[in-house]
């Protein structure tokens, strides 16, 4: 089965430094996804692209917080610096958005600790 | 922004029995979505309803889109272990081309 892949899948670090967490979305899918998972505030959604252009990010804190998307195959979102509130699970997903959509997949996660 | 209230917030059953668990907006939603999300992993889709009063199987899974589309659930019968997990219910409002609102979730325990 196809899967969205993340990288890295753990992630300790201390405030103030950059983390740059990493997705390969499914082949042929055309809409990635950034999420978060936190135990307050459950899965939010942060910043998607559609066809490697971003649409929104408005859920995305923009003083710190960067989503790209360099090529088709993977998108990136940065945190600096960094701050103890950002631990969390962070979740990429992708789906197909055309005249037939296909439901968004998720990867398995970059679990976030910053000390 | 839009919320989805999702109970019960925790399952406590015997193998064997039926679980129901659902999730109500005040918005309306044109697609809704039922994920399973077990420890350390990604949630992954059960369930995926495009209509409203649309009712879908998926083994002893079946959900259904709420015919104001304002709500859906989620039924599993006859439980075995493996389905202990959290359940999500997820909506979206341009029926795929964006981001999903989640439910807090469902957490179903299973006791032997």
């Amino acid at each position: 089965d196809a899967r969205v892949t993340q990288t890295p899948r753990h992630k300790v670090t201390e405030m103030g430094q950059e983390v740059t967490m990493r997705c390969q979305p499914i082949l042929g899918h055309n809409t990635v996804f950034w999420y978060r998972q936190t135990m307050m505030q459950g899965l939010e959604l942060l910043a998607y692209f559609r066809n490697r252009a971003p649409l929104d990010d408005s859920g995305m804190p923009k003083d710190r917080f960067s989503a790209e998307m360099p090529d088709a195959t993977l998108a990136t979102l940065k945190i600096q610096p960094s701050e103890p509130r950002d631990s969390a699970v962070y979740f990429c997903a992708s789906g197909w958005t055309g005249p037939s959509n296909q439901p968004q997949h998720f990867g398995d996660g970059t679990r976030l600790s910053i000390l | 922004g839009q919320q989805l209230n999702q109970s019960p917030q925790s399952m406590f059953i015997q193998e064997g029995e039926d679980v129901s668990m659902n999730c109500t907006s005040s918005s309306i939603f044109n697609t809704w979505l039922w994920y399973k999300q077990d420890p350390g992993e990604g949630p992954v889709l059960l369930i995926a309803l495009y209509k409203a009063g649309e009712l879908t199987s998926n083994g002893r899974l079946t959900a259904q889109f709420g015919i104001t589309r304002k709500d859906s659930f989620l039924n599993i019968s006859a439980s075995i272990p493996s389905d202990v997990g959290i359940y999500f219910c997820a909506g979206q409002i341009r029926g795929g081309a964006d981001g999903l609102t989640f439910g807090k979730g469902t957490h179903l325990i299973i006791q032997p």
